[in-house]
This record gives structure tokens, C-alpha cells and sequence, in this order.
């Protein structure tokens, strides 16, 4: 079974200070990884993911991500957060062997104060 | 940029009447999927649809659920007796491209979030 856990139901920054939304999974064979942002009343919106190759992403609006296979995390990053950030994150993973289904974690809240 | 619509944005209904969900995933994709979101709770994966048929399903999804591409643009989730705890937000999504890395990307359309009255 795969499973993803987001520990942080919300996390706060100052704008210009740098973020990090912390997501661990769990699978049984090689990970893909994916985040997502979701603005209100918007759907999920892809940002960046993790297949193969190079352990930092890099993904959209100056977003990235580092994998890290012996801590099986995957955490979201950005070094200077804008206020326009502020949204629900998911991280996301499939196991490469076991099908296309996505399963998300419970999403963290970003708050970017001016 | 191609993205997955879906109609209705809000769709209310009585417990037991049937509804259908409407989506148009990206023209070119072969992956179709339904997601729910019940209000505050993991978005969790309801079924996948690739060459006219099911791939994968989860345990949610049960009798009272079908789904179905009845052209080449649409592809629909139908509930046949709605219950109360259907209430939630449906997301469809789509992937599938020329590549290989293409088919790993799921592009996810707004929702349309279901009341069952």
C-alpha cells in the first residue's frame, strides 16, 4: 500500500523569508512524487514532480522540491516566499508498480504574511 | 493552455436520484480519472478509465458508481442512488501524452462539489 503523510496541517512565513512544506511517503517500490497547490475555488494545479534523475526538482512560480530516498521525504521549498503563495499544497505519490493511481496527503495550508 | 473542464461547478440533489458529473479532459490525453474530496479530508482516488474501460478502482467505488466516455471528448462519473455521505467535491482529471513521462502527470479540472440533500 502507498500512503503520503503532510505533518503540518498549516505553516506560516513572513514574505521574503524562505518556506518548506515537509510531505514523507511511503511505497513499496520506486516512487513518483508530485506536489500540487490548490487555490480557493480552483483545482489541484500541478507544480513539479519526481520520476527519475536529479534529486532536486525544480517546478513552476520558483518552486522546488528535494527527494530523498533514505528519509523518504519529498518536501516543497521556496526561498523567498511571495503573499500571492498562499494556498493548500498536496504531495502526492504513485508506486511505479502499482498502477496510475495518485495518493495524496492531507494537504498543508501556506500562509505568506506581508 | 489545454486544461480538464468540468460541469457542473456545484450540482445539488436529493438522497436516491441519480447524478451525473460531466468532465472533458485534454484532447490529446488517454488517462482519465475521478478523485473525491469529502470536506475536510484526503482527496482520495475513486477510478481510472484507459482504452474504454476501467484500470484501476478503489474500494469507494462500488456499484452505485459508473463511468463512462460516451464520445471522444467526454467522459462522465455517474452516481445511481445518491447517499448522504456522497457529498463531496469530484475532481476529474486526465494524462496520457506522446511520451512516456507525459502519461505521469494527472491534470486535475476545478471539481464539481456534489450536496446531497
Amino acid at each position: 500500500a502507498q500512503s503520503v503523510a503532510q505533518p503540518e496541517d498549516q505553516v506560516n512565513v513572513a514574505e521574503g523569508n524562505p518556506l518548506t512544506v515537509k510531505c514523507t511517503y511511503s511505497v513499496s517500490g520506486n516512487p513518483y512524487l508530485f506536489w500540487y497547490v490548490q487555490y480557493p475555488n480552483r483545482g489541484l494545479q500541478f507544480l513539479l514532480k519526481y520520476i527519475t534523475g536529479d534529486n532536486l526538482v525544480k517546478g513552476s512560480y520558483g518552486f522546488e522540491a528535494e527527494f530523498n530516498k533514505s528519509q523518504t521525504s519529498f518536501h516543497l521549498k521556496k526561498p523567498s516566499a511571495l503573499v500571492s503563495d498562499s494556498a493548500l499544497y498536496f504531495c502526492a505519490v504513485r508506486d511505479e508498480n502499482a498502477g496510475n493511481m495518485l495518493t495524496f496527503g492531507g494537504g498543508t495550508r501556506l500562509m505568506v504574511k506581508p | 493552455e489545454p486544461e480538464v473542464t468540468q460541469t457542473p461547478s456545484h450540482q445539488v440533489t436529493q438522497m436516491g436520484q441519480e447524478v451525473i458529473l460531466r468532465c472533458v479532459p485534454i484532447s490529446n490525453h488517454l488517462y482519465f480519472y475521478w478523485y473525491r474530496q469529502i470536506l475536510g479530508q484526503k482527496v482520495e482516488f475513486l477510478v481510472s478509465f484507459y482504452n474504454n474501460e476501467i484500470s484501476e478502482k478503489s474500494e469507494i467505488f462500488d456499484d452505485q458508481f459508473s463511468v463512462e466516455r460516451p464520445d471522444g471528448s467526454n467522459f462522465t462519473l455517474k452516481i445511481r442512488s445518491t447517499k448522504l455521505e456522497d457529498s463531496a467535491m469530484y475532481f476529474c482529471a486526465s494524462s496520457g501524452g506522446q511520451t512516456e513521462l507525459a502519461k505521469n502527470i494527472q491534470y486535475f479540472g476545478a471539481g464539481t462539489r456534489l450536496s446531497v440533500l
